[in-house]
């Protein structure tokens, strides 16, 4: 079957940085997303990795090894309004998104 | 100018009635979704289409049934309905079915009484 686990939930501190895991399995790859979702809204798409390495986008870089089946998402400088679900989805050889279930991310002063 | 814009936002109704949600967006994309978002939140892809034309179609009770009356527009209408049916549903499009990211409308809530 197919798989993506993140953990449910994880607590860090405004200013520090925090990483948040993904491993997945599926019936084939084509690319990894993130998304942001805020309590009571939509999703917004943050990043994609195809290949193995970092990409950077501002504050925020994920990491993918597709040999592993792992990919980090790294948040710094972290912001009272970084408290969000980050959604895990892999696009399968049927180029479906598979989701994730979130990792809730709670930010404290 | 909301890119991709569903309604109602809340919907209320009893069990056994039958119901629709439409979506609509001016992105130009030519890719529409719906996606189910139950209470553990986990994002489960019900139907795409592309130009118009069914591409996905999960194991979802065929009480769902999706109409496109052009690449703009994806509407969900849903007869009979569960307690089970009780979520949120999200209307998303993209460019295209590969490497493209996916924008979502902002959800609507159905609550069966």
């Amino acid at each position: 079957g197919q798989n993506i686990d993140q953990p449910t939930e994880m607590t860090a501190t405004e200013g520090a940085i925090v990483q948040i895991n993904c491993t997945y399995q599926t019936s084939g790859f084509n690319g990894l997303f993130w998304y942001q979702q805020h309590a009571g809204e939509a999703p917004t798409f943050l990043s994609y990795n195809v290949l193995d390495g970092l990409e950077e986008k501002g504050r925020f870089s994920s990491f993918l090894s597709r040999s592993k089946g792992y990919s980090y998402l790294l948040l710094k400088e972290l912001q009272m309004k970084d408290s969000a679900s980050y959604l895990c989805a892999v696009m399968d050889s049927n180029y479906q998104l598979i989701w994730g279930a979130g990792t809730k991310l709670i930010i404290k002063p | 100018d909301t890119a991709v814009s569903q309604t109602p936002k809340y919907l209320v109704t009893q069990m056994g009635n039958d119901k629709s949600i439409k979506c609509e967006q001016n992105l130009g994309h030519d890719t529409m979704y719906w996606y189910k978002q139950d209470s553990k939140k986990f994002l489960k892809i019900m139907f795409s289409y592309n130009n118009k034309e069914l591409i996905i179609n999960e194991t979802v009770p065929n009480r769902f049934s999706p109409k496109s009356p052009d690449k703009a527009h994806l509407n969900l209408h849903i007869n009979s309905l569960e307690l089970g049916d009780s979520a949120v549903y999200f209307c998303a499009s993209s460019q295209g079915v590969d490497l493209q990211p996916q924008h979502f409308g902002d959800g609507t809530r159905l609550s069966i009484l």
